[in-house]
């Protein structure tokens, strides 16, 4: 199975800060990664596909990039509304293996 | 608009099985695969399998073979999964959720996602 891997487990900032989150798969996955956002209680909210395409209704201070076996996920200006935690998952085979969650907090 | 409505949290004992729905509506319930996916208590998110609901061909995260049943019934377009013989780290919010159309040759991201359901195992 691939396994994903991200990195920092948490991350802290504050209004207004360019963040950074990566996801490394054990095997490459050309560009089939996806990013989620989660708030506490809640489902999780599809923000990226195929590693750099923006989800409808996504704002566009997110964006992904990456291929093969390395992804960022970038949040250009942070915003109150985005403390949250933060999931990649590959979808290169039927195994949808998601990464540990980075939680971005104040 | 898409929603994935779910059954109700539940209690088991362990040793006992858990069956959770999932009842789709606002789109054709057989075009798109339906995964299941948890998450424990502080934990993340862990994929366990996925069926088609046009065919009910079913893929399961091997953690949970032997274990795990997912099913659905077309006419009334909802998913079901069945978690046999639970133990207490089977505590979790069960979410179902749908395959977008932004697929690989063997998979999606999932873009819509039901309320969870929080399945407690205790004696």
């Amino acid at each position: 199975d691939i396994q994903m891997t991200q990195s920092p487990p948490t991350l802290s900032a504050s209004v207004g800060d360019r963040v950074t989150i990566t996801c490394r798969a054990s095997q490459s996955i050309s560009r089939w990664l996806a990013w989620y956002q989660q708030r506490p209680g809640k489902a999780p909210k599809l923000l990226i596909y195929d590693a750099s395409s923006l989800e409808s209704g996504v704002p566009s201070r997110f964006g992904g990039s990456g291929s093969g076996t390395e992804f960022t996920l970038t949040i250009s200006s942070l915003q109150p509304d985005d403390f949250a935690t933060y999931y990649c998952q590959h979808y290169n085979s039927y195994s949808g293996t998601f990464g540990q969650g980075t939680k971005v907090e104040i | 608009q898409v929603q994935l409505v779910q059954s109700g949290a539940e209690v088991k004992k362990p040793g006992a099985s858990v069956k959770v729905s999932c009842k789709a509506s606002a789109y054709t319930f057989t075009g798109y695969f339906m995964h299941w996916v948890r998450q424990a208590p502080g934990q993340g998110l862990e994929w366990m399998g996925r069926i088609n609901p046009n065919s009910g061909g079913t893929d399961y995260a091997q953690k949970f073979q032997g274990r795990v049943t997912m099913t659905r019934d077309t006419s009334i377009s909802t998913a079901y999964m069945e978690l046999s013989r639970l133990r207490s780290d089977d505590t979790a919010v069960y979410y179902c959720a749908r395959d977008s159309g932004y697929c690989s040759s063997t998979s999606c991201p999932l873009d819509y996602w039901g309320q969870g359901t929080l399945v407690t195992v205790s004696s």
